[in-house]
């Protein structure tokens, strides 16, 4: 059974500082990963989406990188502003499934 | 272009009572998603539709939690009777299709449903 798993649950940072955010996974027959960034009170906006195949994907200032064989993933996210503030999802999908890690709580200092 | 569509935002009911959510999906998307987010929690997807058939409901709890898509477009989503621990944000989501290879998924802003 697939388990996705992110540490840290919650995070804060000063404005500008580089950071990561991390994702496991125990099942690497995986057939993309995908970041979703949630806001309070709001629906999942897809971030970045790393197809199997693929190593990373960039956006902005966003990098997200995948190691299938590791189990892991990264969300990179340069230059951190306040508007980042934000819960942050991993999740996986096979068989057409989507499965969540539990999420990163960010929060960006002015 | 019109995204997922959910009401109403929040519902607060007391335990033992029934409440229902309504979804509209993305016009075209044949797929439409049910999820639950328990607070600290990622979603957990509850109910699976193909047009107006389930491809897979095996995390909904069928003794108290229903759901349909007549038509195949919009859906609702009911529990009877709701307990304490139902208390959760419902997520919907359509894609294109979902059978095969991977469609994205686009969520709708969600139902806080508190139970007390």
């Amino acid at each position: 059974k697939q388990e996705v798993t992110q540490i840290p649950a919650a995070l804060s940072v000063p404005e500008g500082e580089n950071l990561v955010l991390n994702c496991s996974f125990t099942d690497s027959a995986i057939y993309n990963l995908q970041w979703f960034r949630q806001d309070p009170g709001k629906g999942l906006t897809s971030l970045l989406l790393i197809q199997s195949s693929q190593r990373e994907q960039t956006s902005g200032r966003l990098n997200a990188s995948l190691d299938k064989s590791s189990g892991r993933s990264t969300l990179y996210i340069a230059a951190s502003q306040p508007g980042d503030s934000a819960t942050y999802l991993c999740a996986v999908t096979g068989g057409g499934k989507l499965i969540f890690g539990q999420g990163t709580e960010l929060s960006v200092k002015p | 272009e019109a995204g997922v569509a959910q009401s109403p935002r929040y519902k607060i009911i007391e335990k033992r009572q029934s409440v229902a959510f309504w979804c509209n999906p993305i016009s075209g998307h044949a797929t439409l998603y049910w999820y639950q987010q328990i607070l600290g929690q990622g979603p957990k997807l509850l109910i699976q539709f193909q047009n107006n058939g389930v491809v897979d409901d095996s995390q909904l709890p069928k003794d108290r939690f229903s759901a349909e898509r007549l038509k195949g477009v919009d859906s609702t989503l009911k529990i009877q009777p709701a307990k304490l621990e139902d208390s959760a944000v419902y997520l919907c989501a359509s894609s294109l299709s979902g059978l095969s290879s991977y469609n994205e998924q686009f969520f709708g802003p969600g139902t806080r449903l508190t139970v007390l």
